[in-house]
């Protein structure tokens, strides 16, 4: 498949650990986050998003933590899966517009 | 439901050509988004259009336009290819309640250009 990203940080994990993907984003006017998994060949899906009046939301396997004091967002992937290897996208929004500014990316790569 | 669905898959032009790009949105989104994926600049978000208007605009030059139709099919055009424009061009769309997107965006499998 493609290359979606050269220079990309990289988190190497080995299968069935938790992988924990940080990002910091830069507008403290931003009230929407959303991630997103971008698979080798695909263009990025959603995977969970969060609004800035609440600081931790869960989805199957995945929890999103928000700390709007340091502006920073993480993503936790629990019991990490071959499967789960792709680049990870923290994506931001201001005031309702919904065009969101998206982060570089991390690549996450799942080792068996 | 169908995805997003965009052609070419992969193109490959000349300097100086121009290229049409289209793009298909899920059935009832009314709002389709262009983004520029390249290695060194990540996501960049070209232009967002909603009924056919042109409602949002990221910083490129004119060489990049695009329009949507009624039937909420969208085209960019990148006229005067220069080797910079070599990238993913991923079109994404969008539902929404009274004219305010919902969030979400689903993307494309994107249209891959090679500028030679």
């Amino acid at each position: 498949g493609e290359s979606v990203g050269l220079h990309l940080p990289t988190l190497s994990v080995q299968e069935g650990d938790n992988s924990i993907i940080n990002c910091a984003y830069s507008n403290s006017a931003s009230d929407y986050f959303i991630w997103y998994k971008q698979e080798s060949g695909k263009g990025p899906q959603f995977i969970i998003d969060i609004r800035s009046n609440m600081d931790k939301r869960q989805g199957q396997r995945v929890t999103v933590l928000l700390n709007k004091t340091v502006k920073h967002l993480s993503l936790q992937i629990a019991a990490t899966q071959p499967g789960d290897s792709a680049v990870y996208f923290c994506a931001e929004n201001i005031g309702g517009s919904y065009i969101p500014t998206f982060g570089r990316g991390t690549s996450l790569i799942v080792h068996p | 439901k169908a995805g997003v669905t965009q052609t070419p898959r992969y193109l490959i032009k000349t300097r100086g050509q121009q290229v049409t790009l289209s793009c298909s949105p899920i059935s009832g989104h009314r709002s389709v988004s262009w983004y520029q994926q390249t290695p060194g600049q990540g996501l960049q978000f070209l232009f967002e259009y909603f009924s056919e208007t042109q409602r949002n605009k990221g910083n490129f030059p004119g060489r990049f336009s695009g329009r949507q139709f009624s039937n909420s099919r969208s085209e960019m055009n990148v006229s005067t290819l220069e080797l910079g424009d070599s990238a993913l061009y991923l079109c994404a769309s969008s539902s929404a309640v009274s004219g305010v997107n919902t969030g979400e965006l689903f993307f494309g499998e994107g249209s891959r250009l090679t500028v030679l």
